[in-house]
């Protein structure tokens, strides 16, 4: 069974740092595309950022509201992908998902990040 | 970037009736050289991630019911669950994955009339 599961989120202020963490298990973790997906408070979702398998490149995509601010990576031996918030803004509040593949056909079950003076 | 409108907003559909969502690109995602159409479609029920429920524009996911069925090629494609079921209240979002940033498209609320 995939899984998939985020952590590190939580409350801060305008201008601080966060860094967010997803597990993933039952399946490659090494082979699969990893994306960040966040949804605000009762908004649509939003792709945020993508990272290649390395056997595909490893090639690293963000959204424009994002680039410069937030840094994706990941950890293939812990099957484990991150994402390093700085900067945050109040509009970057909202429930962010980590999901699998060109598709997302597999997702966590989020995690909550508040930014809020 | 590829805007993605999805129509209606929302609509009420009586238990057993049919429900059509749609949705239309700003460009076509209609990939030539292999003739595939890159969308999805997802389910989001109230508290939990969204669901995959179509990729490639009709193929349905692996244990998504058939009465859900997506259509449509190029710019215009369609969701349409042939006989609604109180389980189906959630919201539908379309998504490109032609190019990159993929985009989703705003989300249609689907309730029970």
């Amino acid at each position: 069974e995939v899984l998939l599961v985020e952590s590190g989120g939580g409350l801060v202020k305008p201008g601080m740092s966060l860094r967010l963490s997803c597990a993933g298990s039952g399946f490659t973790f090494s082979n699969a595309w990893m994306s960040w997906v966040r949804q605000a408070p009762g908004k649509g979702l939003e792709w945020v950022a993508r990272i290649k398998s390395k056997p595909d490149g490893g090639t690293i995509d963000y959204a424009a509201p994002v680039k410069g601010r937030f840094t994706i990576s990941r950890d293939d031996p812990k099957n484990t992908m991150y994402m390093q918030m700085n900067s945050l803004k109040t509009e970057d509040t909202g429930v962010y998902y980590c999901a699998t593949g060109l598709v997302f056909d597999y997702w966590g079950q989020g995690i909550l990040v508040t930014v809020s003076s | 970037d590829i805007v993605m409108t999805q129509s209606p907003d929302s609509l009420a559909v009586s238990l057993g009736e049919r429900a059509t969502i749609n949705c239309k690109s700003s460009q076509s995602v209609l990939y030539s050289s292999n003739k595939k159409d890159y969308l999805a479609w997802y389910q989001q029920k109230p508290g939990h991630p969204p669901k995959l429920l179509i990729y490639w524009a009709s193929t349905r996911e692996s244990g998504v019911p058939d009465r859900f069925s997506g259509s449509g090629s190029g710019t215009d494609f369609t969701l349409t669950i042939s006989s609604l079921q109180a389980e189906d209240v959630a919201l539908y979002y379309c998504q490109q994955y032609y190019s990159t940033p993929p985009t989703f498209g705003g989300g249609t609320k689907v309730e029970i009339k």
